[in-house]
């Protein structure tokens, strides 16, 4: 069965510095990887997804994820944090397109100024 | 475009009392999904539509849980009698269909029971 893994549940950084989540994934084949973010109140959004076209993808607001195989991870990076990236971010895997989407635990984000 | 709109926002119920929420997804959008997302954790799926008909219910827990989506738009979730471990945040979501794993989410529907 699938699942995703998120390592740290709590990542605080601050204003202007490297973003990095991680997210690791077990399945059988090669999945399909998303990563949503929910900003506080609001619903969950898509922020980018993984479906074999290319191994790093390029998201909304400054975010990317690269696709390692032989990891299998599939970490969020961002160059340079900006408070309103502060948000929970949760890494979701689906093994085979339409099948049940899994999402892990989620990441709280916290940017210091 | 409006998005997914879910209602109540908030409901606060005792034990044993029924309780509904209800999801009205975004035009055009053929699946329909209700997720429950405890307090920490992430949203797990309850159940899946395609368009009127369930094609994933099997985390549902049938003997308090119910669904419908009736004519293919509108979705109700009801809890009949609400436990106090049904304390969750009630999360709709809709997409144009099963294959797109891109899923709009409604605000939640955040269930309190005492």
């Amino acid at each position: 069965a699938q699942s995703v893994t998120q390592l740290g549940s709590h990542v605080s950084v601050s204003e202007g510095a490297l973003v990095l989540l991680r997210c690791n994934y077990s399945s059988s084949v090669p999945p399909y990887l998303f990563w949503y973010v929910q900003y506080p109140n609001q619903g969950l959004q898509l922020l980018l997804k993984y479906t074999s076209a290319a191994t790093l993808v390029k998201g909304i607001n400054g975010f990317e994820a690269e696709f390692k195989k032989s990891e299998t991870s599939f970490h969020l990076t961002k160059p340079s944090a900006h408070m309103s990236d502060a948000a929970e971010y949760f890494c979701a895997v689906e093994e085979t397109s339409g099948s049940r989407l899994t999402f892990g635990e989620g990441t709280q984000l916290t940017v210091n100024p | 475009e409006a998005g997914v709109v879910q209602s109540p926002r908030y409901k606060i119920i005792e034990k044993k009392q029924p309780v509904a929420f209800w999801c009205n997804p975004i035009s055009g959008h053929n699946t329909l999904y209700w997720y429950r997302q405890n307090l920490g954790q992430g949203p797990e799926l309850l159940i899946r539509y395609e368009n009127e008909e369930a094609v994933d219910d099997s985390q549902l827990p049938k003997d308090r849980f119910s669904a419908e989506r009736l004519k293919g738009v509108d979705s109700t979730l009801k809890i009949q009698p609400a436990e106090l471990g049904d304390s969750a945040v009630y999360l709709c979501a809709s997409s144009l269909s099963m294959n797109t794993g891109e899923l709009f989410f409604g605000e939640g529907s955040r269930l309190t029971v005492l």
